[in-house]
């Protein structure tokens, strides 16, 4: 049963970057069946899809995002990892990473990790 | 960008009703459309995918239809566990969105 795991700062200086790293147990990153995304949520608010990579480095972002994001995976590691840079106070969020699964048209978000918040504060 | 208009925003219902919430696509996405349930506290749980198909373990009380731009999730008898906020994700074009979500209350 894949399990995945967030870690990572949970405070963030305004204009400094967010630094996320997810552990993936229990199957690996290299699988070519999936991708590896990060999601976020403000506290009290909506889900919003930041980006995914597939084990290759190849990724997709969200377009609201593309300028400030990078997203990267390790696989000696069973790793992928976001970077947000110029963070601001609207970047506080509850940041998710999720394995995205594609069965034939279908694209679906399964399992999450339980969320890590973190808070852009001086 | 597709934008996912759901409704209502928030839903109070009695144990055993019947619940619908609705999403709207601001374009044709085919039957490109998930949903899942939030608890509070806890991470997002799939419940249905490409609109119509119940995801293994999810109970049958819960259901989906719609394709194009209308969709509609239900549940058919409503449980206390059922108490949580959801959402529907569209796929379309490899970008996703969410709705604004659901919030279900018990009566």
């Amino acid at each position: 049963q894949v399990q995945l795991q967030e870690s990572g700062p949970g405070l963030v200086k305004p204009s400094e970057t967010l630094s996320l790293t997810c552990t993936v147990s229990g199957g690996s990153v290299s699988s070519g069946s999936y991708y590896w995304s990060w999601i976020r949520q403000p506290p009290g608010k909506g889900l919003e899809w930041i980006g995914y990579i597939y084990y290759s480095g190849s990724t997709n972002y969200n377009p609201s995002l593309k300028s400030r994001v990078t997203i990267s995976v390790d696989t000696s590691k069973n790793q992928f990892s976001l970077k947000l840079s110029s963070v601001t106070a609207a970047d506080t969020a509850v940041y998710y990473c999720a394995r995205e699964i594609v069965v034939v048209t279908a694209r679906l978000f399964d399992p999450w990790g339980q969320g890590t918040l973190v808070t852009v504060s001086s | 960008d597709i934008q996912m208009t759901q409704s209502p925003s928030s839903l109070s219902a009695s144990v055993g009703d019947r619940v619908t919430i609705t999403c709207q696509a601001s374009q044709d996405i085919s039957n490109y459309l998930n949903w899942y349930q939030q608890k509070p506290g806890k991470a997002p749980k799939l419940l249905i995918y490409d609109a119509s198909n119940l995801e293994t373990g999810v109970p049958s009380r819960f259901s989906g239809s719609g394709s194009g731009t209308d969709f509609t999730f239900t549940i058919s008898s409503l449980q206390p566990e059922d108490i949580a906020t959801y959402y529907c994700q569209q796929y379309d074009n490899l970008s996703y969105t969410f709705g604004q979500g659901t919030k279900l209350e018990i009566k």
